[in-house]
Order: structure tokens, then C-alpha cells, then sequence
């Protein structure tokens, strides 16, 4: 069936580095995606989002791309920073409506 | 606003017993949204309601799950009987409209263990 993956479960940086954190979503009926964040003990945090007439939406220190042709999306963060570890999750919307499925999410883990 | 507000934080039970989790979601949302989410099968939907009434629950895994929103400041998710396979962090999330680039605001979950 239709899904939303991630391709690395877990993803190391050192602090200052830039992460890239990748999601690969099949349903093509997709127009609306969604990165969120979930540190521990806490629900996800909405991060930046993107319709899919744009390829690129930048916020502050984050950057999500988008890849109709392959169905691919990826975050990226600029300078990260120990606050910046948690899971990240991407979400789509399958095409309207308003239910949004999650990707199995992505640890990220930034060394000192 | 003080967010989306779940409880309680944690509960623990006993297999064969009721559990209800409850959530107000933020003021002037129009749309509620219960997940779970488990190490096995990530955050999946179970069940979300528009201005109180239940649109989809095709997510709601069995009978024992349901759910209600009497008013448009709460919801209650209701598990009856608790097996020990339920336990898990439920969350309940609002926003005003996905279609219109409206984002989920999730609460802080429940974690539910059945022993």
C-alpha cells in the first residue's frame, strides 16, 4: 500500500555541522508535506512545511526540499546544534482532506 | 494559548480494565485528532473529528477503542477492555484546516502501559 519512509533511522552530525534528513513518500496524490520534530517525552513540534507547487521552503536554519519526480523530501539544518537531537518525522497528506501520515521517523543524534 | 492539553501524563492499569484519556485542544480548532504511536508501527491515525463530529475512524484498531468529542473544548478516547498490546503514547493533536496549510498542534500524549 501506499506509504511514507524514511531512509536512515538514525543520523549522526557533529555540533556545526549540517544535517540532511531524507523521506521517501509513494502517493503520488501527495500536495502537502510537513516535517515535524519530537524530542523525548514530548509530542511532535511542526518544523516547516511545503506544498508541492514549490521545490524548496526555507526557514530559519532549516531548509526542506521537495522532489516530485522521485517522490523524495528532505530536511536539511543548518549549523546543528545539541537542541537540535530529537526525531524527526515527515508527514504527508495523501492528495487533501486532512489526514496526514507519518513516516517512520529519523533519531538524530548531534555529538559534542 | 496554553496548547493542547492531554491526561493524565501517565497511566498504568491493569489488563481487563477501562481506560479513558482525555484532551482539549486549542481554542477555536475546528479539527481533533487521536494517535498512537508505538517503537512497531510509528504515529498512526486512529481518529479524527471535525466541528465534534467523527469523520474518519478507519484508524480505530478494534471495538474496545472509541471516542468522543460532546464539545468543541474536549475529547475523550476510551479503551474498554485494556489488553496489554494497547499500551503505547496516545496524542491528540488540533489544527483549524490541513487543506489550507494549517498544521497539527500535538499535546504532550499519554503514556499507557496495561500490564
Amino acid at each position: 500500500g501506499e506509504s511514507v519512509g524514511l531512509h536512515l533511522p538514525t543520523l549522526s552530525v557533529q555540533e556545526g555541522d549540517n544535517s540532511i534528513i531524507n523521506c521517501a513518500y509513494s502517493n503520488s496524490a501527495s500536495d502537502y508535506f510537513i516535517w515535524y520534530k519530537q524530542e523525548s517525552g514530548k509530542g511532535p513540534q511542526f518544523i516547516i512545511d511545503i506544498r508541492s507547487n514549490m521545490d524548496k521552503r526555507q526557514g530559519q536554519r532549516v531548509t526542506v526540499l521537495l522532489n516530485k519526480t522521485v517522490k523524495h523530501l528532505s530536511l536539511q539544518i543548518a549549523a546543528t546544534q545539541p537542541g537540535d537531537s530529537a526525531v524527526y518525522f515527515c508527514a504527508e497528506n495523501g492528495g487533501g482532506g486532512n489526514k496526514l501520515t507519518f513516516g517512520t521517523g529519523t533519531q538524530l543524534k548531534v555529538e559534542l | 494559548d496554553a496548547g493542547v492539553i492531554q491526561s493524565p501524563r501517565h497511566e498504568v492499569t491493569e489488563m481487563g480494565q477501562e481506560v479513558t484519556l482525555r484532551c482539549k485542544p486549542i481554542s477555536g480548532h475546528d479539527y481533533l485528532f487521536w494517535y498512537r504511536q508505538t517503537m512497531m508501527r510509528g504515529l498512526e491515525l486512529l481518529i479524527y473529528f471535525n466541528n465534534n463530529v467523527p469523520i474518519d475512524d478507519s484508524g480505530m484498531p478494534e471495538d474496545r477503542f472509541s471516542a468522543k468529542m460532546p464539545n468543541a473544548s474536549f475529547s475523550t478516547l476510551k479503551i474498554q477492555p485494556s489488553e496489554p498490546r494497547d499500551s503505547a503514547v496516545y496524542f491528540c493533536a488540533s489544527s483549524s484546516d490541513i487543506a489550507t496549510n494549517e498544521k497539527l498542534f500535538f499535546g504532550s500524549g499519554t503514556q499507557l502501559s496495561v500490564l
